[in-house]
Parts: C-alpha cells; structure tokens; sequence
C-alpha cells in the first residue's frame, strides 16, 4: 500500500523567500506524480505533473523533481508571494486515476 | 483544461438520509473519478465511473454505500446512502483531460461539502 509522507506539515515564511517542499513515498513503481493546492473551502488546482520517466517539471516560479527510485519529490516556490498562501499536495499516481494523497503542507506567505 | 462542475457545492443532511451528487464536465471524458476528503484528511479514491459500465471500487468502499452512475461522458453521480456523521466529508469529482489528455494528469471539481448531523 502506498504511502505519502510530506513534510513540514506547515511553514510561515514572509514575502520573497525561496521554498522547498519534500514529498516521499513508499512505493517507487508509480505512473507519475502531480502537484497540487488547495485553498480553504474550495477543490484542488493541478500545478504540476511529472511522468515515471521524467526527472523533473518547470512552470513559472514552480519547480518539482522527482526521484523516483528513491522514493522523494520536491517542490521549489521560487521568491513567494502571499498569493501562495494554500494547502499544496503530492500525489503519486500507481496506476491510471489513482492517485495516493499526502496530508498536504500548509504555506503562509506574510507581507 | 476542462471546466468540472459539481452540484450541490454544500449541503446539510439528516442521519438516515440519502444524498446525490451531480459532477458535470464539459467534455467528453474517458473516465470519472470520485475521491473523498475526510476533516483534517487528505484525499482517498472512492471509485472509479466508466461510462457503460459498473463502476470499479477501492477497498473499504461498498457500491450499496456509494451508488455511482455513469449515463454518458460528461456526467457521473455518486450517491452517499443512508449516511451517518462519519460521512461528513468533501467527495470531490476527478477528470483527466484537456491538457492532461493521455498523460494521466488528473482535473478535480470544487467539491461537494456535506454535513450529516
């Protein structure tokens, strides 16, 4: 059964910093791995996705890599804003629409 | 990407009860999918609804719990029956499309939010 440990579970930082958020998981043999955030109340937005076969993925200020033999993902939040302020989710996907959860890391960006 | 619309965004229910959930989307899709978001949980698959056919459920989820049907490629709904408090939760309607189209990147609805008292 497939596990997803994200950590921190929570980070305050303020305006402009550069963020890195760790995801690990238990079982490598995984399809792909997205991104996501959720804001209070509302449902998730994708960020990124990366296939088994990729190292990493680029949009805007948003890096995630993956290294999929040793079971790690990482996103990078380049000079953060308080519009990044949310919830933000890994997703290991095991097989086509199945996708494994972390409990998610909660980022506030104060001014 | 798609636009995915759920109905009801919110609703409180009475233990005993039934409710259905519509999911729209405004393209065809392939398959649906329905997560549940438990308070202070994360997200866990429900069920995956193809059209035509029974829909595939994951362990711990019984179709005579959560009805799902599939009548054409734009439209899933899920049924939470007989509920109980411990279904107080967000159940979330998944595509992938658009963009996503054969990458497997997955698109989900705001959500429905229930409250069984």
């Amino acid at each position: 059964k497939q596990e997803v440990t994200q950590i921190p579970a929570a980070l305050s930082v303020p305006e402009g910093e550069n963020l890195v958020l760790n995801c690990s998981f238990t079982d490598s043999a995984i399809y792909n791995l997205q991104w996501f955030r959720q804001d209070p109340g509302k449902g998730l937005t994708s960020l990124l996705l990366i296939q088994s076969s990729q190292r990493e993925q680029t949009s805007g200020r948003l890096n995630a890599s993956l290294d999929k033999s040793s079971g790690r993902s990482t996103l990078y939040i380049a000079a953060s804003q308080p519009g990044d302020s949310a919830t933000y989710l890994c997703a290991p996907g095991t097989s086509y629409g199945k996708l494994t959860f972390g409990q998610g890391t909660i980022l506030t960006v104060h001014p | 990407s798609a636009v995915i619309s759920q109905k009801p965004s919110r609703d409180i229910c009475q233990r005993g009860t039934s409710l259905t959930i519509q999911c729209q989307v405004d393209s065809q899709v392939t398959m649906m999918f329905w997560y549940r978001q438990q308070p202070g949980q994360s997200l866990t698959l429900i069920a995956t609804a193809n059209q035509g056919s029974e829909a595939t459920y994951e362990s711990g989820f019984v179709i005579d719990k959560f009805p799902i049907s599939r009548p054409n490629l734009t439209f899933s709904t899920l049924t939470v029956s007989n509920m109980s408090p411990e279904d107080s939760s967000i159940y979330l309607c998944s595509v992938e499309t658009g963009r996503g189209a054969n990458t497997g990147e997955l698109f989900f609805g705001e959500g429905s939010r229930l409250t069984v008292l």
